[in-house]
């Protein structure tokens, strides 16, 4: 069945600097969905991509989604305290018409 | 506009009782999705339903795990029999359309078995 890899599992960085996450799918995905968990909380639906090497951006958050629609990437410029948490993407199938999660990417930001 | 809403938010249930889990979507949202979390883990896949019917349980236990989407009233996950291993936070989540939209989660129900 589809799966969707994420990596890194977890990422520490000092406050300031960059941060990225990479998600890949074993198929090719009709579109590709990120979303941001805090501690103790619940998966915040933050953007979707749709088309074939898409770009999107939201203030210090850049997320792009690759040209074979199988693989996609977040990235945060200058990190602060808020950005904690963890960071899901998830791979939509326009066949199942569910998504599927990766396994997350924990970011700690030191202050 | 009341979100997506589950309860209850904490949940103790002894090994062998069983346990029901409560989601009313969005107002708009027709689709229902289950997820089960494990701590330090990602979001699993269990049940896609729509109103009456189940588009997808491919990711349910084949044994003690039913969920259902009546015509009235809330999504109910229900667990029979809870065993240790059953505990975990589930996320029931809501969209307006099958999987191309963005999904709405709740605040999720922690079940402890003890």
């Amino acid at each position: 069945g589809q799966q969707v890899m994420q990596i890194p599992q977890y990422q520490h960085v000092q406050e300031g600097e960059d941060f990225t996450t990479y998600c890949n799918s074993s198929t090719t995905l009709s579109n590709i969905q990120w979303y941001k968990q805090r501690p103790g909380g619940h998966p915040v639906f933050l953007i979707q991509l749709v088309k074939s090497g898409e770009v999107k951006k939201q203030k210090r958050l850049t997320f792009q989604f690759g040209e074979a629609k199988k693989n996609s990437s977040l990235h945060i410029t200058a990190t602060q305290t808020t950005d904690v948490g963890t960071y899901f993407c998830a791979g939509g199938s326009s066949n199942t018409g569910k998504l599927i999660f990766g396994q997350g990417t924990t970011l700690q930001v030191k202050p | 506009n009341a979100g997506v809403m589950q309860n209850p938010r904490h949940l103790v249930r002894r090994r062998g009782q069983e346990a029901r889990l409560r989601c009313s979507p969005m107002k708009g949202h027709s689709h229902v999705y289950w997820y089960r979390q494990l701590p330090e883990e990602g979001l699993k896949f269990m049940v896609y339903l729509q109103k009456e019917n189940i588009i997808d349980e491919s990711g349910m236990p084949k044994e003690r795990f039913s969920a259902e989407f009546p015509k009235e009233g809330p999504s109910i996950l229900r667990i029979q029999q809870v065993v240790r291993g059953d505990s975990a936070a589930y996320f029931c989540a809501s969209s307006p359309a099958g999987g191309n939209y963005g999904y709405t989660f709740g605040s999720g129900t922690r079940l402890t078995v003890v």
